[in-house]
């Protein structure tokens, strides 16, 4: 069975630096990968997903994951963020076949101030 | 635009009422799904629903019910079996298997008073 983790609950950053959101998996077949972005009181909203190709992936609003598979790992980056990313994130993975379940981590809560 | 509406948006129940959330989309996807939202605790799968007349429990469905009569609806009815039903729930469909992601819902947060 697959699990994520997302390593950590809150993350505080001030606006224009940069920000790393964790996130780690565990499976025993092949998965995509998946960030989600959820502003309060709304719906998540696809940021990014990584099915194969290049381990690099680009996202809307400016953000970046990269897929480690030898650490099984799908960390979400931004080089600079702003107030407006003040949001709680959450990664997801879902099997290669037969995947109608996809498994959601806890989420991260991106803090950012100015 | 298509997309996926659920409503209402808050909604209020009664102990021992039954109530029934709806969660209608227009994106022709084949899946749809419903999810419980409690702080801290990211998105619980309650069921899902792969084709027209056919549905599976996910993680937490006891005390509560769905059907897919129609390819675009799914509802879903939080019965008075469920002990503790205050959440937030969301609604979301996909296109097919797990590779295209998912499409949200705005959400519906129910309130036992």
């Amino acid at each position: 069975a697959q699990s994520v983790t997302q390593l950590d609950s809150q993350v505080p950053v001030f606006e224009e630096a940069p920000v790393e959101l964790r996130c780690n998996y565990s499976s025993s077949v092949s998965v995509y990968l998946f960030w989600y972005v959820q502003y309060p009181n709304q719906g998540l909203q696809l940021l990014l997903k990584y099915l194969s190709g290049s381990t690099l992936v680009k996202g809307i609003n400016g953000f970046e994951a990269e897929f480690n598979k030898s650490q099984t790992s799908f960390h979400l980056r931004k080089p600079s963020v702003h107030i407006s990313d003040t949001a709680e994130y959450f990664c997801a993975v879902s099997k290669d076949t037969g995947g109608f379940k996809t498994i959601f981590g806890a989420g991260t809560r991106l803090f950012v101030k100015a | 635009d298509g997309g996926i509406t659920q409503s209402p948006k808050y909604l209020f129940r009664k102990e021992g009422q039954n109530v029934t959330l709806s969660c209608e989309q227009n994106l022709n996807h084949d899946a749809m799904y419903w999810y419980r939202q409690d702080p801290g605790q990211g998105l619980r799968l309650i069921y899902y629903s792969q084709i027209v007349n056919d549905f599976q429990k996910g993680d937490i469905a006891e005390g509560y019910s769905v059907s897919r009569e129609k390819k675009e609806s799914f509802p879903l009815t939080v019965t008075s079996a469920q002990k503790n039903p205050t959440a937030f729930y969301l609604c979301a469909s996909s296109r097919g298997e797990g590779t295209w992601g998912y499409t949200f819902g705005s959400g519906t947060r129910l309130t036992v008073v």
